[in-house]
C-alpha cells in the first residue's frame, strides 16, 4: 500500500491518558501535515512538519499537543493528559516538497476519551 | 474565524441531475482553491482545484467555477450519480513568504446525497 498509513485506526483512551497517534507518509513525500475534525466539523489545521523540522504549529493547542517527524520512522502526534474534548479524528496527510497542490490524506486515527 | 465557510451542511439531488456545491472564502490571500470528497471512515480525496489566475476547470463531470471578485467558488457535478454522495469539502492556500505551501484550509463540507 503506497498511500499515507495511519495507525491505530481507533484508539480509546481514558482521562489523564496519553495518546500517540503515527504517520508515515507516502513514498517519496517528505512534508507531514496533521488535521482535526471534530464531530460535526470540518478539518482544522493543527501542524505541518517536515523531518526533523516543525514548519508551521499555529493550529496546536498550547499545551498538551505535540508532533514529530524524526529522521527514521514515522510521524508522531502526541496528547498528554487527555480530556474528553480531545475526542476526534485526527488526520494526517503527505506532500512532496512544497508547492501549490493537493495533500494526500490518510483514512484517520479515530480517538476516543471516555 | 471561518476563513472558508460552506453554507449549506446538506444537499439532496436526484441521479442525473446536477449538483451545486458552492463555498466562499474570505481571505484575500487564497490563491488555490480545492475540493475533496469525503465518505465515512476515510479520509479525504482529492477531486479538483484551480488556480487563482483561473475562472474555470474541468474534468469529466467535475467542474470547479471561480469568481475572485465575489470570493465565491462552486463545484459542479454533472450528470450526478448515487455514487458521488459523499461530503464534500473546498479547501484553500495561500502562498506566503514567496513560496507555496500545501496548509490547506478547509469548509465545514456540505453532505450530498444522490437520490436513485
Amino acid at each position: 500500500n503506497a498511500g499515507v498509513m495511519q495507525n491505530p485506526r481507533h484508539l480509546v483512551r481514558r482521562r489523564g491518558q496519553e495518546a500517540r497517534l503515527r504517520c508515515s507518509p507516502m513514498k517519496g513525500h517528505s512534508h507531514v501535515y496533521w488535521y482535526r475534525q471534530l464531530p460535526e466539523e470540518g478539518l482544522k489545521f493543527m501542524v505541518y512538519l517536515q523531518k526533523e523540522n516543525i514548519i508551521d504549529e499555529s493550529g496546536m493547542p498550547k499545551e498538551r499537543f505535540s508532533a514529530e517527524f524524526p529522521k527514521e520512522g514515522p510521524s508522531i502526534l502526541r496528547i498528554q493528559q487527555v480530556v474528553r474534548g480531545d475526542s476526534a479524528a485526527y488526520f494526517c496527510a503527505s506532500s512532496p516538497p512544497p508547492r501549490t497542490g493537493e495533500l494526500f490524506f490518510g483514512e484517520g486515527s479515530r480517538l476516543t476519551v471516555l | 474565524d471561518q476563513q472558508v465557510k460552506q453554507n449549506s451542511p446538506s444537499l439532496s439531488v436526484q441521479e442525473g441531475r446536477i449538483s451545486i456545491l458552492n463555498c466562499d472564502y474570505t481571505n484575500s490571500m487564497f490563491d488555490y482553491f480545492l475540493w475533496y470528497k469525503k465518505y465515512p471512515a476515510e479520509g479525504p480525496t482529492f477531486l479538483i482545484s484551480i488556480s487563482s489566475i483561473k475562472d474555470k476547470n474541468e474534468d469529466g463531470r467535475f467542474t470547479v467555477f471561480l469568481n475572485k471578485s465575489a470570493k465565491h467558488l462552486s463545484l459542479h457535478i454533472v450528470p450526478s450519480q448515487p455514487g458521488d454522495s459523499a461530503v464534500y469539502f473546498c479547501a484553500a492556500s495561500e502562498t506566503w513568504g514567496g513560496g507555496a505551501t500545501n496548509k490547506l484550509i478547509f469548509g465545514t463540507g456540505t453532505l450530498l446525497a444522490v437520490q436513485p
